[in-house]
């Protein structure tokens, strides 16, 4: 089982709607990601924390705002979005938050379709 | 062309078949590899992490990673329809940090 918890598993959203996903990890782990994934795609970065602080924004449409509250947890916060934006969200966290980041671990994913 | 190829399938295969998957990329500064299995709707499971050249084995599973030829291959022996997922290899530079290059993912069915 992952130890990356992801919820809500499935979210139906309007596109005047405000949600939010939420990530958790108990690992100890540094860094903290979030990933998009469109059917039959690799998952593309989005955001990375490091030490709960930003380190990358892949150039991300504003709709979509990332927040840290603490080491464990990594929100998504989610806005105005586009029908475009429908896919599977996944949050991953690695050990280390520094060059040599170690293994990548992903939660199950979180499935979002904007109507 | 792109940082990491990977044939995208479906390679269908009988129960018990040895499986080969196969990446192969151009950023010689790559030094960490992953092979990632993803059921359907399921976020990615980490299979495999292996720095630099060389195998690895994990119960049905072999890493092997060839950095002379830029070549990283996962076999799966005596296969299994639970097998039947898409595998993704993944990798990363020493120095990359937190950018790992996924290649498209093989779409795998293993028939019973």
């Amino acid at each position: 089982d992952t130890e990356v918890t992801q919820t809500p598993k499935h979210l139906v959203m309007g596109m005047t709607n405000k949600k939010s996903l939420k990530c958790e990890q108990h690992m100890g782990h540094r860094a903290m990601y979030w990933y998009k994934q469109k059917a039959k795609k690799p998952p593309e970065l989005m955001f990375v924390y490091s030490y709960e602080k930003l380190s990358i924004n892949e150039s991300v449409p504003s709709r979509f705002s990332p927040e840290c509250p603490n080491s464990s947890l990594l929100n998504l916060h989610l806005h105005a979005l586009q029908p475009e934006d429908s896919a599977l969200y996944l949050c991953a966290s690695s050990p280390f938050g520094g060059e040599n980041t170690g293994e990548l671990f992903f939660g199950e994913g979180s499935r979002l379709t904007v109507l | 062309q792109k940082e990491v190829e990977q044939d995208p399938g479906p390679l269908s295969v009988p129960e018990g078949a040895i499986v080969s998957l196969n990446c192969t990329y151009s950023n010689s500064a790559f030094q960490y590899f992953m092979w990632y299995r993803q059921y359907s709707r399921k976020g990615p499971e980490l299979l495999m992490y292996t720095y630099s050249s060389g195998n690895k084995e994990d119960g049905r599973f072999t890493a092997q990673v060839d950095k002379s030829s830029k070549y990283i291959s996962l076999f799966i022996r005596d296969s299994q329809p639970s097998d039947s997922a898409t595998y993704l290899c993944a990798m990363r530079s020493l120095t990359g940090g937190f950018k790992t290059i996924f290649g498209a993912g093989t779409r795998l069915f293993v028939k019973a």
